[in-house]
């Protein structure tokens, strides 16, 4: 069964500083993308990157990159330059493997605080 | 380009009751999801449609829960009857062929 781990309930992070959010996966899946999201009091879930398994390169858009290691099924978040925007639940998410379907299967999130 | 629309935004219900809660995907969007938040998780997938078919319910509690979308556009998710346990975020997400999935805002469902 596919599950996604976070380990960190909170994390706190003083504003324009570095913070990395931790992910472990497991997956049947072959060929896939793992996702992080971001979820503000407003409770739209936003995309805030996403990485294709079989590239190597790790993905980057703009002050957020990841550090994707495949082998160890570890798929972290680096947010550089924190802003008090960026505060929010940050949730990383994996294949759902059922029936065809292509949904996604989602960690407990981290609650990710911006001090000023 | 409108987003995933979602309505109502809040419900409060006594147990046992049913409620509906209705989805308008992205326009073209022939994926769409329903997924059930509970307070301290993440979202968890219940039903999936391809157009006006299902493709995975498995995780459809389908004593009481049902899901429908005539015609392959808007969607309705409901709850027949409803338990405390039920008390969530029902989100709505759709995607282009199953790519980049969007999400609405949610309905808040509160069973007392």
């Amino acid at each position: 069964a596919q599950t996604v781990t976070q380990s960190q309930p909170e994390m706190s992070v003083q504003e324009a500083e570095t913070v990395t959010l931790s992910c472990t996966y497991d997956t049947s899946e072959s060929d896939y993308y793992l996702f992080w999201y971001k979820q503000p009091p407003s409770r739209q879930m936003i995309l805030v990157i996403r990485q294709e398994a079989y590239k190597q390169q790790n993905a980057t858009e703009n002050r957020f990159s990841v550090n994707f290691q495949k082998a160890a099924k570890s798929f972290s978040l680096k947010i550089s330059d924190s802003q008090l925007g960026d505060a929010a639940m940050y949730f990383c998410a994996c294949p759902y493997s059922g029936g065809g379907a292509d949904g996604l299967t989602f960690g407990k999130g981290t609650h990710l605080i911006i001090q000023p | 380009e409108a987003g995933v629309a979602q309505s109502p935004r809040y419900k409060i219900i006594e147990k046992r009751q049913s409620v509906a809660f209705w989805c308008n995907p992205i326009s073209g969007h022939a994926t769409l999801y329903w997924y059930q938040q509970i307070l301290g998780q993440g979202p968890k997938l219940l039903i999936q449609f391809q157009n006006n078919g299902v493709v995975d319910d498995s995780q459809l509690p389908k004593d009481r829960f049902s899901a429908e979308r005539l015609k392959g556009v808007d969607s309705t998710l409901k709850i027949q009857p409803a338990k405390l346990e039920d008390s969530a975020v029902y989100l709505c997400a759709s995607s282009l062929d199953g790519g980049e999935a969007f999400f609405g805002q949610g309905t808040r469902l509160t069973v007392v």
